[in-house]
């Protein structure tokens, strides 16, 4: 089962940011926060992962709570390519991905 | 950039065939990973790999088979197709970790059986 509860869907305006949240309130010290999407029948797509710290690269930022209980991630400029389901995964230590159902963000002109 | 490539991206076969579904990766990645997605089901794991000729049952594997003779590829065998095997299946690959590095994907082939 997935250990993540993330909203079914959400909008977003083009051009501003879109901050998708995301619990993972049963998180252990070891596991660490990824961040996939998938776009309409492509395969997932890997966005960011993180532990503890705040990560950024050049798709997104990852905000991680200081008790690691949450995390949002930030397109800062979303556009419509951004449309997609983004999947939020604890991955426990040395094993899968185990998928939820994901937020499908629409994001309108 | 990580490629992971799917021998079809459609695929139709008839019930009671065998179906190969092929997956290539080209970053000498350890682990390989066979997914099934569903409509409402989501993701489903199926077999993995964590090195040649190894092999790991995921959450579904009745039905399938895999194999893993080369580091680059892993194959997903069907023994005899049946329609409740009509889904998108997806290859991920990614380095041995422990738990701190990403998988990719490839671009899935949607089987249909007939």
């Amino acid at each position: 089962d997935a250990k993540t509860t993330q909203p079914t869907s959400m909008d977003c305006a083009e051009g501003r940011a879109a901050n998708l949240p995301c619990n993972h309130s049963t998180i252990s010290g070891n596991e660490y926060v990824y961040w996939y999407r998938q776009i309409h029948s492509q395969g997932p797509q890997y966005i960011i992962h993180g532990l503890k710290n705040n990560e950024t690269n050049e798709m997104a930022s990852l905000i991680i709570t200081e008790d690691r209980k949450s995390s949002t991630l930030i397109l800062p400029h979303a556009t419509l390519r951004d449309t997609a389901v983004y999947y939020c995964i604890v991955r426990p230590y040395g094993q899968n991905f185990v998928f939820g159902p994901g937020t499908r963000l629409s994001v309108l002109p | 950039d990580v490629k992971v490539t799917q021998s079809s991206r459609y695929l139709v076969k008839r019930t009671g065939e065998k179906v190969f579904l092929e997956c290539v990766q080209d970053m000498d990645h350890e682990n390989m990973f066979w997914y099934r997605q569903d409509p409402g089901l989501g993701l489903r794991l199926i077999y993995f790999s964590y090195d040649v000729k190894m092999k790991e049952k995921g959450d579904i594997p009745e039905g399938y088979s895999v194999s893993r003779e080369k580091k680059e590829r892993f194959s997903l065998i069907l023994e005899s197709a049946s329609t409740n095997q009509t889904s998108m299946y997806l290859c991920a690959s990614s380095l041995k970790s422990q738990g701190r590095t990403e998988a990719f994907f490839g671009q899935g082939t949607r089987l249909t059986v007939v």
